[in-house]
């Protein structure tokens, strides 16, 4: 099974800061969805197939990645960016998803 | 607009059996290239995916979760299902159901229902 990790698991950042969240998998994965998640909400999908951005996020939100390492920008840092962001990918074996851990990014 | 809403009892008891309901409005579970799947989030905000059904009707079950787990559905009513045995604490929760993309993966997502299990 394969394990992603997150980091950081905590951080803040000032308005027009960049940011960057990076997720680590155990083994070589194929791609990388992100999400975004605020308080008494459901996750929403963010960024799909490691680059994409889903419908209405921000161009200042950014993917990138391969193999084992990923990572999700965000290049000027706005207030309404502080939410906790998690990875997930599907493995083939076994027939799987996995999601990290989340990175809780506050607002300085 | 595609909308997803689940339902369950909301407190049960340890050793019980649960069965939470999707309902899903603005397409059809049985639309090709879909799967629609079941999500818990425990309190401490840990994501772990339990199974999904496919729209041919093919399941897959998380490999750690499989022993006590059952998807089904119900596609006159547009409706899956997520029945789980045997709960103890540890499955105390919130569980989301979600529309799975072939192409963009988890991006319909329910407002969750939580589910407490204590005596």
């Amino acid at each position: 099974q394969i394990v992603l990790t997150q980091s950081p698991a905590i951080m803040s950042a000032s308005p027009g800061e960049k940011v960057t969240i990076t997720c680590s998998a155990s083994s070589s994965v194929s791609y990388m969805h992100w999400f975004q998640q605020k308080p008494g909400t459901s996750p929403k999908l963010w960024i799909y197939s490691t680059s994409n951005l889903a419908s209405g996020v921000p161009a200042r939100f950014s993917g990138s990645g391969s193999g084992t390492s990923y990572s999700l920008t965000i290049s000027r840092m706005e207030a309404e960016d502080a939410a906790t962001y998690y990875c997930q990918q599907r493995s083939s074996y076994p027939h799987m998803y996995t999601f990290g851990g989340g990175t809780k990014l506050e607002i300085k | 607009d595609v909308q997803l809403q689940e339902s369950g009892p909301g407190l049960v008891k340890p050793s019980q059996t649960v069965s939470l309901t999707c309902t899903v409005t603005g397409i059809s579970i049985t639309t090709g290239n879909y799967r629609w799947s079941w999500i818990r989030q425990f309190p401490g905000n840990k994501l772990e995916w339990i199974g999904y059904i496919y729209y041919s009707g093919t399941i897959t079950y998380n490999p750690s979760l499989t022993s006590r787990t059952t998807i089904t559905r119900d596609t006159s009513k547009n409706q899956f299902f997520l029945e789980m045995n045997s709960l103890t604490a540890e499955d105390t929760a919130t569980y989301y159901c979600a529309r799975d993309s072939i192409y963009y993966g988890l991006d319909y997502w329910g407002q969750g229902t939580t589910l407490t299990v204590s005596s």
